[in-house]
């Protein structure tokens, strides 16, 4: 079946450091890859999607892209704020299919 | 303002008492869906709609059930509720088009006593 694998958190940062939050995933067929951010006490928003081997998604800073020879999907991002707190989950969905599958989510705290 | 409404926000209830968590979204999506999130377990879904009067099981349909008569709408019912369904519950909707954005409410609360 489908799988996500997110590195375990808390990843404690200070401001300004750089960010890179692992994701692999097993898929069958060629899926389409999301990270959602879930701030505090709020549902879950789409942070950027890629849909495609080599596609890079990015928004507000953060970057991933699509490599299908490792089955990864990093979250990235060079330079953190305070206002980045939040948890992050990787998610996939695999073509025709109407169930996602999600990551367990890791939690990011920045300090200033 | 596109979104998907949940109500209620908060909710604590004795094990066996029926209720219903309402979702509603405005933005005239096919797709709903319920999720769960507990701590270390991320999201599971729990059931999905296609379209008016088409539902299927999610990854963790035990214990609830939903019902799609209108296309905005799409309630969450648990007949009889148990300890092990306390949990954080989303509901999400999207369009038709495999690559199209989810939408997630803000979330429903639950305690069982």
């Amino acid at each position: 079946g489908n799988s996500v694998t997110q590195m375990e958190g808390p990843v404690t940062l200070s401001e300004e450091a750089f960010l890179t939050i692992n994701c692999t995933y097993t898929a069958t067929g060629y899926p389409s890859l999301f990270w959602y951010v879930q701030y505090p006490g709020e549902g879950l928003q789409l942070l950027l999607k890629a849909t495609k081997a080599d596609d890079k998604g990015s928004n507000k800073g953060f970057e991933a892209t699509y490599r299908k020879e490792t089955t990864s999907f990093h979250l990235e991002k060079g330079s953190v704020q305070v206002s980045d707190s939040a948890v992050y989950f990787c998610a996939l969905r695999a073509g025709g299919s109407y169930i996602p599958t999600f990551g367990r989510g890791t939690s990011l705290i920045v300090h200033p | 303002e596109a979104q998907v409404t949940q109500n209620p926000r908060y909710l604590i209830t004795v094990t066996g008492k029926k209720l219903t968590v309402t979702c509603s979204q405005n933005m005239n999506h096919e797709y709903m869906s319920w999720y769960r999130q507990d701590p270390g377990l991320g999201l599971r879904q729990i059931y999905y709609s296609m379209n008016v009067e088409v539902t299927d099981k999610g990854d963790v349909p035990e214990g609830y059930k939903v019902s799609r008569k209108e296309k905005r709408n799409f309630p969450l019912i648990l007949e009889s509720p148990s300890p092990n369904q306390t949990s954080l519950y989303f509901c999400a909707s999207r369009d038709s088009g495999s690559q199209e954005t989810q939408y997630f409410g803000p979330g429903t609360r639950l305690l069982v006593l």
